[in-house]
Formats: structure tokens, sequence, C-alpha cells
């Protein structure tokens, strides 16, 4: 992986329960990103939190980040089937690159 | 304000031929960034450009794959000649300002190699 890890791969749910999947990194950051891939297609900028952030919600959204322990999670509530996608974590190197987790595979079953 | 078009949305190619993807980034941003996402896999750096100038192409994965950007507006990423493994979705990206990971992207390109 250009980055890290991301887990789990794949997370199969029920509508109406949350979603929480977890991001690695290797490198120092300035911020992270969290995506959303839709379809095999779009790619949807979900949330940034800054490395001097802890914490930060949007919406049904909540991300947190542990830069001691280089690891960020995101978690979904209430998901619903639309919210199936999947997920990945992008970190920003010092040339303006992103670089992108290997993803997680969220299905919301209705 | 218009954001990241590309085109097109997907092409449907044999092996060997070739293929052309367009980018055109938000109005005055001068960097511009190609990924892909290769059969479900991680998605990848291929390239970035300032204006019209390759600032990275570390990820390029090989001499089939021509990436320009005349003129510093739209960029355009040709492969030539395409392989089965070339299959995925090609992202650009654009921002105005590096380091602050703010990157605008498109809806991708969809690329299948039959």
């Amino acid at each position: 992986s250009q980055q890290g890890e991301e887990d789990p791969q794949a997370l199969s749910i029920q509508e109406g329960e949350n979603a929480t999947m977890n991001c690695s990194y290797k490198t120092s950051i300035n911020n992270l990103q969290w995506y959303r891939q839709n379809s095999g297609r779009g790619l949807v900028h979900l949330i940034l939190i800054r490395s001097n952030e802890r914490e930060k919600h949007s919406g049904r959204l909540r991300v947190t980040l542990d830069t001691s322990k280089k690891s960020s999670s995101l978690l979904i509530t209430a998901s619903r089937a639309a919210d199936t996608a999947s997920y990945f974590c992008a970190t920003t190197n010092q040339g303006g690159k992103l670089i992108f987790g290997q993803g997680t595979e969220l299905s919301v079953k209705p | 304000e218009a954001g990241v078009t590309q085109f097109p949305s997907h092409s449907v190619i044999e092996k060997g031929q070739t293929v052309t993807l367009r980018c055109d980034p938000i109005s005055g941003h001068d960097n511009l960034y190609w990924y892909r996402r290769v059969m479900g896999k991680e998605i990848k750096f291929l390239l970035h450009f300032v204006k019209e100038s390759k600032q990275d192409e570390s990820g390029m994965p090989n001499n089939r794959f021509l990436a320009e950007r005349t003129g510093g507006t739209y960029s355009t990423l040709k492969v030539q000649p395409a392989e089965l493994e070339d299959s995925g979705v090609y992202f650009c990206a654009s921002s105005q300002v590096v380091g602050t990971g703010e990157l605008f992207f498109g809806e991708g390109s969809r690329l299948t190699v039959l």
C-alpha cells in the first residue's frame, strides 16, 4: 500500500446499525481525509480532519484522529442502504500528494 | 462555479487500442492530479501537474501512459496501446494550493479494456 492499512477490508451491516472503519498511516501528516466511492465511479469528499484536531463531526459522520498511534476512525451512525460504497482514508504529504489507503467495502442491507 | 469535469464517463475498448481521457480542472487551479483505481484495489497516484509542468510523475505505471497539460488548462491522459490490466476508474483532481490536502475530484472515467 502507498499509505497504510484500513480495516476491515469489508463490512456488512443492517440498516440502522453503526459502521466503524479504521485507518492507519505511516508518516507524519498535515491532515487526514475520508472519501467515498459510489458504484465504482464518483469519488466524494466526506470530511477532513487536521493534525491538531482529535475529533470532528459532520451529520451522521464522526471522525477521530490519534496522531500518536497514526490512526483514524470513521463512524457512520444509523446507516442507510445508500451508504453502501467503498470508503477510503487519505493523507497529504508535503508535496500535496494525496495518498490513499486500501479502502473498506461497506455493504448496508435494507 | 463548475467542478472538475472528466470525459468520457465510460469507455470500452479492445486490447491494443488507444484511449484518451480528458480532465478539465476548476478554473484557476494550477495543480492537477491523476489517480486510478484498478479492479477494486486501492486508489493510486499517477501524476501531478503544476500548470503545464509535470511536478511528480512517479506513479505512472509505464510508457504506455502519456499525460499532457498543454497551456496549463485541461489535461489528457492517453493509454496506448491499452492492456487488460489498465481497466479501472481514472480520477482527476485539482487544487489551488499545494499542501492543504483540499483536492477537488471529478466523477472519474471508467475504462474497460476487453
